[in-house]
């Protein structure tokens, strides 16, 4: 069974950096590409960023891309998300996720319980 | 980018009643359109890809429909397990992925 933890989530002060993992298992992590997925307390889902199964390419958010960097670590089945430059706007809760299959059309039916990451002074 | 508009933002249905929710795409998306369903404080489940397949273990209550641009989740009679916000997700064209604004329904 697929399981997704993240970790790494707190509250950091406007401009400060944070660093989330997600630890994988259950499934060939480094066959899949990974994504990060946020949601504004009491907001709709909002997509972060994509990782390669490899970690070759990398898409952003344009809300994120300068701030935040997506890497992984296959031998480690972890995957990361750096966030620097940190505003209140990205206070949310943020999601791992992975796609149901590695299709370039993806869809999430794997889900981490999610790190709550709160951006105030 | 591609927008996901879904409507209404809130429905009122009693159990055992039917809910329809609809989600439109700003240009055409195929049939590249999935459906989420999230209950407070959990992440969201994978109720329908490929706009009408059900993921594994999704009970046959749940149906999607559409292509192109307008899209609709159909539950065919509400259990009190289903009251929940539902998000429509386009992957067609991509980065970005989008999500539709969310549907709640509620219990009249």
């Amino acid at each position: 069974q697929v399981q997704l933890v993240e970790s790494g989530g707190g509250v950091v002060q406007p401009g400060g950096s944070l660093r989330l993992s997600c630890a994988a298992s259950g499934f060939t992590f480094s066959s899949y590409g990974m994504h990060w997925v946020r949601q504004a307390p009491g907001k709709g889902l909002e997509w972060v960023a994509f990782i390669q199964s490899d970690g070759t390419n990398k898409y952003y958010a344009d809300s994120v891309k300068g701030r935040f960097t997506i890497s992984r670590d296959n031998s480690k089945n972890t995957l990361y998300l750096q966030m620097n430059s940190l505003r209140g706007e990205d206070t949310a809760v943020y999601y791992c996720a992975k796609p149901y299959s590695t299709s370039p059309r993806p869809h999430f039916d794997s889900w981490g319980q999610g790190t709550l990451v709160t951006v105030s002074s | 980018e591609i927008v996901m508009t879904q409507s209404p933002a809130t429905l009122s249905v009693s159990p055992g009643e039917r809910a329809t929710l609809s989600c439109r795409a700003s240009q055409s998306i195929s049939s590249n359109l999935a459906w989420y369903q999230q209950k407070p404080g959990q992440a969201p489940r994978l109720l329908i890809y490929g706009a009408s397949t059900r993921a594994t273990g999704i009970p046959a209550r749940f149906s999607g429909s559409g292509s192109g641009t307008d899209f609709t989740l159909t539950i065919s009679s509400l259990q009190s397990e289903d009251f929940a916000v539902y998000y429509c997700q386009q992957s067609n064209n991509w980065p970005p992925l989008t999500f539709g604004g969310g549907s709640k329904v509620e219990i009249k």
